[in-house]
């Protein structure tokens, strides 16, 4: 069975200082993974994804994720928060096992920055 | 545009009405996908086509809930008799392919029930 763990439901960090957001999956077999994010009043858009090439992934707006098939983690990270990066952010996980189709979202996880 | 479509934006309703939800796809997209995400919560996923058919409808919270796709195109999500707990914004996306391709999202519903 699938599953998506986003272990922070908020974060908070300072203008400047590095963002980690913690996303660890469970699937049977080999996914695809995705981070969107979420402005107010807006649809989600996609930061990036995985599909079993790289396992470091570079997304737009200088953030990246790293799978890690070991400890079943794809975690966001950038270096330096700006404020437009405020804003909720979901880990998702989609497969294709045989004859189906299935995509799964995290809770999301809302990331303040602070001046 | 080039984006995905939703109208409208924004509708408030009495309970007991039914409501129709619209969402135009990316053209050329062949799957699409409806979901709800209600006041502080995640997505929660409804109902997903391919072309016209939908093959994952596990998602529809009742028999008030339904959804079809005409042309491969443009879906309508209709909601019958409507309950307060209905309240929430419906998000549409569409992709190329189902699993492995993105999902490209609209700027959803926002459906009020008073």
């Amino acid at each position: 069975a699938q599953s998506v763990t986003q272990l922070d439901s908020h974060v908070s960090v300072s203008e400047g200082t590095p963002v980690l957001l913690r996303c660890n999956y469970s699937s049977s077999y080999s996914p695809s993974l995705f981070w969107y994010v979420q402005h107010p009043n807006k649809g989600l858009q996609l930061l990036l994804k995985y599909t079993s090439a790289a396992t470091l992934v570079k997304g737009i707006n200088g953030f990246e994720a790293e799978f890690k098939k070991s400890e079943t983690s794809f975690h966001l990270t950038k270096p330096s928060a700006h404020m437009s990066d405020a804003a909720e952010y979901f880990c998702v996980v989609s497969d294709t096992p045989t004859g189906g189709f299935k995509t799964i979202f995290g809770a999301g996880t809302r990331l303040f920055v602070k001046a | 545009g080039a984006g995905v479509s939703q109208s409208p934006s924004n509708k408030v309703t009495e309970k007991g009405k039914d409501v129709e939800l619209r969402c135009d796809p990316i053209s050329g997209h062949t799957a699409l996908y409806w979901y709800r995400q209600s006041l502080g919560q995640g997505l929660e996923f409804l109902i997903y086509f391919q072309g016209n058919s939908a093959p994952d409808k596990s998602g529809l919270p009742s028999d008030r809930f339904s959804a079809e796709r005409t042309g491969g195109s443009v879906s309508t999500l209709t909601i019958q008799r409507t309950q307060q707990e209905d309240s929430a914004v419906y998000l549409c996306a569409s992709s190329l392919a189902p699993s492995s391709q993105p999902q490209h999202f609209g700027d959803g519903t926002r459906l009020s029930i008073l």
